[in-house]
């Protein structure tokens, strides 16, 4: 149990562009996901967290306009960067949690490579 | 804000050999977690600790939750050469964005068959 899945696994784009990740609870109901960025051989970095049907706290230094965060349902929010530059390349990775407020296990998806030319 | 002290870096052992890594930190959480990451994998949880003291086993590995709580470790004893990964820790408090995980910088480790 506990599976969280994210799509699509590594995306190539243009400079100026957008691109949609989604991120998936696959076998259990998602009160609060976490969007984390990781740049390579570099820790995970919190970017935002996600409660259904409310909007998205970001982290001091992430900027809300350019990452789009959507929690439409229990199974699903989405990250949106917009307007993508060389400097956006990155791992995103999702994880799920059952509690409010995340104060509880945080089952992570597989992640999606970005890569902005 | 907290922060997480993990050691050591990196670790290149041979296979069979005992691993052990650390992580401290400057204040208290309710919760450690230690998670294993594979190359252009999301991570996945190993152990989770939720009481000061706490010594929990998951097959060859065992971490404990220091009295204190701000500190864990994580062993692996007989490691064999699927244990290579990053090795992150993580603290956890509960309620609102204390609910947050706060990661360490991770512990490489290499395993010579």
């Amino acid at each position: 149990g506990a599976v969280v899945s994210q799509h699509p696994s590594w995306v190539i784009c243009k400079s100026g562009t957008s691109v949609k990740i989604e991120c998936r609870s696959l076998d259990f109901q998602a009160t609060t996901m976490f969007w984390y960025r990781q740049f390579p051989k570099q820790s995970l970095m919190l970017m935002a967290t996600s409660n259904e049907g409310s909007k998205a706290t970001y982290e001091q230094g992430v900027e809300k306009d350019k990452f789009l965060i959507n929690h439409a349902s229990l199974t699903l929010s989405t990250l949106t960067v917009t307007s993508a530059h060389p400097e956006d390349s990155s791992f995103y990775i999702c994880s799920a949690s059952t509690a409010s407020g995340g104060g509880d296990t945080q089952y992570f998806g597989p992640g999606t490579r970005l890569t902005v030319l | 804000g907290q922060q997480l002290n993990q050691s050591p870096q990196s670790m290149f052992i041979q296979e069979g050999e005992d691993v052990s890594m650390n992580c401290t930190s400057s204040s208290i959480f309710n919760t450690w977690l230690w998670y294993k990451q594979d190359p252009g994998e999301g991570p996945v949880l190993l152990i989770a600790l939720y009481k000061a003291g706490e010594l929990t086993s998951n097959g060859r590995l065992t971490a404990q939750f220091g009295i204190t709580r701000k500190d864990s470790f994580l062993n692996i004893s007989a490691s064999i050469p699927s244990d290579v990964g990053i090795y992150f820790c993580a603290g956890q408090n509960y309620g609102g964005s204390q609910g947050n995980l706060i990661f360490g910088k991770g512990t490489k480790l290499s395993v010579k068959p």
